[in-house]
């Protein structure tokens, strides 16, 4: 089962950043936060992980509280191509810890 | 940009027929998976591969199930002897440049429909 809660979905407009929640209140110590999409059943896509610190690339920020019980993926100018469904997904780095367990996610839609 | 490639995008198949998905990993990835997707269903883990041998599979990798990376650049998943339930989009996706296991890429899929 996955370790991770998160809405069912969210609404954001188009333009306007899109905060989708992530609860991992059992998260150890040495798992990373994952983030995916899955665009219409394509395949999913690596949006950003991060361990315990805030991480930003080209897609996406990823911010995880001190505690690293949650955490919030921020689009931060949502257009219509980020319809998807998010995944947050809590995985180990180390030999052994290899597959993502997805849940239902997040269906996000972004509205014109 | 690299990315994995998947084919055949879509493969029908009767009931019973053996069947091959094959797959392209990024250039000097370590790590490869199969994942599948049930219509209107979670993506489901399937089998993970390292090192030229299964690291991890789960329960729903039977012994109909196998796979194989034949000639270093190709990753295979078979179906010995396919059931209706079989029906899905199947991922491959491949991570990994050095010992640590970091981010899977995946693969656009390929949809089975059993007959």
């Amino acid at each position: 089962d996955a370790k991770t809660t998160q809405p069912t979905s969210m609404d954001c407009a188009e333009g306007r950043a899109a905060n989708l929640p992530c609860n991992h209140s059992t998260i150890s110590g040495n798992e990373y936060v994952y983030w995916y999409r899955q665009i219409h059943s394509q395949g999913p896509q690596y949006i950003i992980h991060g361990l315990k610190n805030n991480e930003t690339n080209e897609m996406a920020s990823l911010i995880i509280t001190e505690d690293r019980k949650s955490s919030t993926l921020i689009l931060p100018h949502a257009t219509l191509r980020d319809t998807a469904v998010y995944y947050c997904i809590v995985r180990g780095n180390w030999a052994g810890s290899y597959q993502l367990t997805f849940g239902k996610g997040t269906k996000l839609s972004v509205i014109p | 940009e690299p990315e994995v490639t998947q084919t055949p995008s879509h493969q029908v198949t009767q009931m019973g027929q053996e069947v091959i998905l094959r797959c392209v990993p990024i250039s000097n990835h370590l790590y490869f998976y199969w994942y599948r997707q049930i219509l209107g269903q979670k993506v489901e883990f399937l089998v993970s591969f390292y090192n030229n041998e299964i690291s991890e599979k789960s329960e729903i990798f039977d012994d109909q199930f196998s796979v194989e990376r034949p000639d270093g650049s190709n990753f295979t998943l078979k179906i010995r002897s396919t059931k209706l339930e079989d029906s899905a989009m199947y991922f491959c996706a491949s991570g990994g440049r050095n010992e640590i296991n970091t981010e899977a890429f995946f693969g656009q899929g390929t949809r089975l429909t059993v007959v």
